[in-house]
């Protein structure tokens, strides 16, 4: 089935910096790559997602990347601000499969 | 839409005793996922359900779990008997299609003592 690999497990950045989030997957056949916001004690929601046929996704300051070939894709945040800590997950689909989820990454802005 | 709905919010019960979840997704949804959240294991994907019929339950733990989607507005995991690792927090979800946005409930805590 699919793997799903996220790094770094924690990421401490002062407020205005950027921060990047990798994650990894194993299957081919995966298309539908969406990332999750969870803040502490609520449920995980959608903050961008990007399909295969697309290699870059911006919205205001989240931006998406994906490399198909080397499956790999990766969140930008910039100008981060306290707000913004948070856990963040990165998923993946195999065609019209369950998502898998990566690990998680704790994101911790320092005002 | 009230978006996904899930009960108990929260339950505490004891070794051995059944342990029942409850999920309405939202109306239109055709897909319904039951996933569980641990420190250690993260966000793990239990079952899976298109149009009310089981697609994937690779992740469903062992026999001591069951889940079951009646219908189209309504779908129970269940635990029996509940040991003190299943604590943990489950979370329904729902999409138009696998490969869309899941939307989450607020998820149940369950502790089993």
């Amino acid at each position: 089935g699919e793997n799903v690999e996220q790094h770094p497990s924690t990421l401490s950045v002062q407020e205005g910096d950027s921060a990047v989030i990798k994650c990894t997957y194993s299957d081919s056949a995966s298309n539908y790559f969406p990332w999750y916001k969870q803040e502490l004690g609520k449920r995980p929601q959608l903050i961008i997602d990007i399909r295969s046929n697309v290699g870059e996704k911006k919205d205001q300051r989240i931006a998406v990347t994906l490399n198909k070939t080397a499956k790999h894709f990766s969140l930008h945040i910039t100008e981060t601000q306290p707000e913004d800590s948070a856990v963040y997950f990165c998923a993946a689909d195999r065609g019209r499969r369950a998502l898998t989820f990566g690990s998680g990454t704790r994101l911790q802005v320092q005002p | 839409d009230a978006g996904v709905i899930q009960s108990p919010r929260h339950e505490v019960t004891e070794m051995g005793q059944e342990v029942t979840l409850r999920c309405k997704p939202i109306s239109g949804h055709n897909s319904l996922f039951w996933y569980r959240q641990t420190m250690m294991r993260g966000l793990e994907l239990l079952i899976y359900f298109n149009n009310n019929v089981p697609i994937d339950d690779s992740g469903m733990p062992e026999d001591r779990f069951s889940a079951k989607m009646p219908n189209a507005s309504f779908s129970t995991l269940k635990i029996q008997p509940s040991e003190p690792r299943d604590s943990a927090v489950y979370f329904c979800a729902s999409s138009r299609a696998a490969n869309t946005e899941a939307f989450f409930g607020q998820g149940t805590r369950l502790t089993v003592v």
